[in-house]
């Protein structure tokens, strides 16, 4: 079964601390996408990052980062010195080839709220 | 300005009422998609399309009916069938609908909150 898991619910941080996002994911396929998503207060998801099964490298983008582990099926994310601005819901993604419709499907975990407080 | 457009932001709909969702695109996508958002948890596909006249279900399709007469366009039917509609609603799109060793990233609209009175 193809599955993401965001066991943390709701993050709340004071401003400029580091926060760490999980994600764990399932699959059976060796090829595959996981993804990262914005959802601002305003509803419109806003693509952070997408790493594809076969790239293990981290990732830094500013103040973030990603920590992709095969062996643990985790694509985790850290903020680094947190802002308000950050204060958002965060989703993690699996993309899979659907062979019954011949397509990519995106799977969502259930989203984590983080609240940066000023 | 390319992009996503989804209209209304806001739906108020009476219990046993259709009511339709807009979405349109100018990005010259292939395929489009419509995500289901509630409280607490992810988004769950209700149907997709890849090329003109032609859609298949997702993942929550009951109560739900779409059309795709146009590349620009996916509307979304919420019908009375539908027993708990009351959600975020988004649309997303994307070029070709991708192949096993590749992945077209899906790009999302704004959204519209249907509540049902």
């Amino acid at each position: 079964a193809q599955k993401v898991t965001q066991a943390q619910t709701e993050i709340s941080v004071v401003e400029k601390e580091d926060v760490t996002l999980d994600c764990v994911y399932e699959t059976r396929d060796t090829t595959y996408y996981l993804f990262w998503y914005k959802q601002p207060p305003s509803g419109e998801l806003v693509f952070l990052i997408r790493r594809n099964s076969f790239d293990e490298q981290n990732e830094i983008s500013g103040r973030y980062s990603w920590n992709f582990q095969k062996s643990t099926s985790s694509f985790n994310f850290t903020i680094t010195a947190s802002q308000v601005v950050d204060s958002a819901v965060y989703f993690c993604a699996l993309s899979f080839w659907y062979y019954g419709g011949a397509t990519n499907k995106l799977i969502f975990g259930t989203g984590t709220l983080l609240a940066v407080q000023p | 300005d390319g992009g996503i457009t989804q209209s209304p932001k806001y739906l108020f709909r009476k219990e046993g009422q259709n009511v339709t969702l807009s979405c349109e695109q100018n990005l010259n996508h292939d395929a489009m998609y419509w995500y289901r958002q509630d409280p607490g948890q992810g988004l769950r596909l209700i149907y997709y399309s890849q090329i003109v006249n032609d859609f298949q279900k997702g993942d929550i399709a009951e109560g739900y009916s779409v059309s795709r007469e146009k590349k620009e366009s996916f509307p979304l039917t919420v019908t009375s069938a539908q027993k708990n509609p009351t959600a975020f609603y988004l649309c997303a799109s994307s070029i070709a609908g991708g192949s096993y060793s590749s992945y077209n990233e899906q790009f999302f609209g704004p959204g519209t909150r249907l509540t049902v009175l």
